[in-house]
C-alpha cells in the first residue's frame, strides 16, 4: 500500500524567503503525484500535479523517481501562501489518492 | 457553481444513534470520494463510487458504516450505531474522470462530527 511521508507539520519562514515542502512516497511505480492545498477557512483544493509539470502560484514540485520523493517549492514565500499543504500520490494503478498528514506554512512578515 | 455541496455542517450526537451524511456532487461528475479526516490518521478515503457504483469501499473501517449512491446528484454516508471513535470531520469529493485523465478532485467543506 502507498505510505506518503511529510516530515514537518509545521513551517515557518520569512516573507521573501525560500519554502521547500517535503514529501516522500513509498510506492516505487510511477504513481501520479499532486499537491493539495487548503487556505484558511477555504476548501481544500488542488494546487498542482505533477503530470502538468505546471507552475501555480510560483510553486513547481520536483519529482526524483530514486528517492520516491515529491517537494514543493517556491523561491519567494508570500503571506498569502500560508495554508496548510497536503502531498497527494495516488495508490498504485488505482483512482485512490493518499494523502499525507500535511505541512502548516506559516509566512511571516 | 457552489460546488460539492455536504449537509449538514456540524453534527453531535449520542452514541449508538444513527449518524446519516449527504453530498451533492457537481453535476457531471462521474466519481464521488468518502473521506474521514482525524489528527491521529490524516485524510483517509473511505469509499468511491464510479457512475454511482460503488468501487472500493476497503477503507470503509466496519460494518457500522454503509454508503449509497441512489442517483448522480445525491449520496449518503451512514454510521449505525455511533460511536465517539467516529467524531471526526467528514469530506465529499467529487471528480469528473479519472485520476490517469490529470482531473482534479473537488472537495466539500465537509462534515465535524461528534459522537458524545
Amino acid at each position: 500500500a502507498q505510505r506518503v511521508t511529510q516530515p514537518e507539520k509545521l513551517l515557518s519562514v520569512f516573507k521573501g524567503a525560500p519554502v521547500e515542502l517535503k514529501c516522500n512516497y513509498s510506492y516505487s511505480g510511477s504513481p501520479e503525484l499532486f499537491w493539495y492545498v487548503q487556505y484558511s477557512r477555504q476548501r481544500l483544493q488542488l494546487l498542482l500535479r505533477h503530470i502538468s509539470r505546471e507552475s501555480i502560484k510560483g510553486f513547481t514540485a520536483d519529482l526524483n523517481k530514486g528517492e520516491t520523493s515529491f517537494h514543493l517549492k517556491k523561491p519567494f514565500a508570500q503571506e498569502e501562501d500560508s495554508a496548510m499543504y497536503y502531498c497527494a500520490p495516488e495508490e498504485g494503478g488505482s483512482e485512490k489518492l493518499v494523502f499525507g498528514k500535511g505541512t502548516k506554512l506559516t509566512v511571516n512578515p | 457553481d457552489a460546488g460539492v455541496i455536504q449537509s449538514p455542517r456540524h453534527e453531535v450526537t449520542e452514541m449508538g444513534q444513527e449518524v446519516t451524511l449527504r453530498c451533492k456532487p457537481i453535476s457531471g461528475h462521474d466519481y464521488l470520494f468518502w473521506y474521514r479526516q482525524t489528527m491521529m490518521r490524516g485524510l483517509e478515503l473511505l469509499i468511491y463510487f464510479n457512475n454511482n457504483v460503488p468501487i472500493d469501499d476497503s477503507g470503509m473501517p466496519e460494518d457500522r458504516f454503509s454508503a449509497k449512491m441512489p442517483n448522480a446528484s445525491f449520496s449518503t454516508l451512514k454510521i449505525q450505531p455511533s460511536e465517539p471513535r467516529d467524531s471526526a470531520v467528514y469530506f465529499c469529493a467529487s471528480s469528473p474522470g479519472p485520476l490517469r485523465s490529470n482531473q482534479p478532485q473537488h472537495f466539500g467543506d465537509g462534515t465535524r462530527l461528534s459522537i458524545l
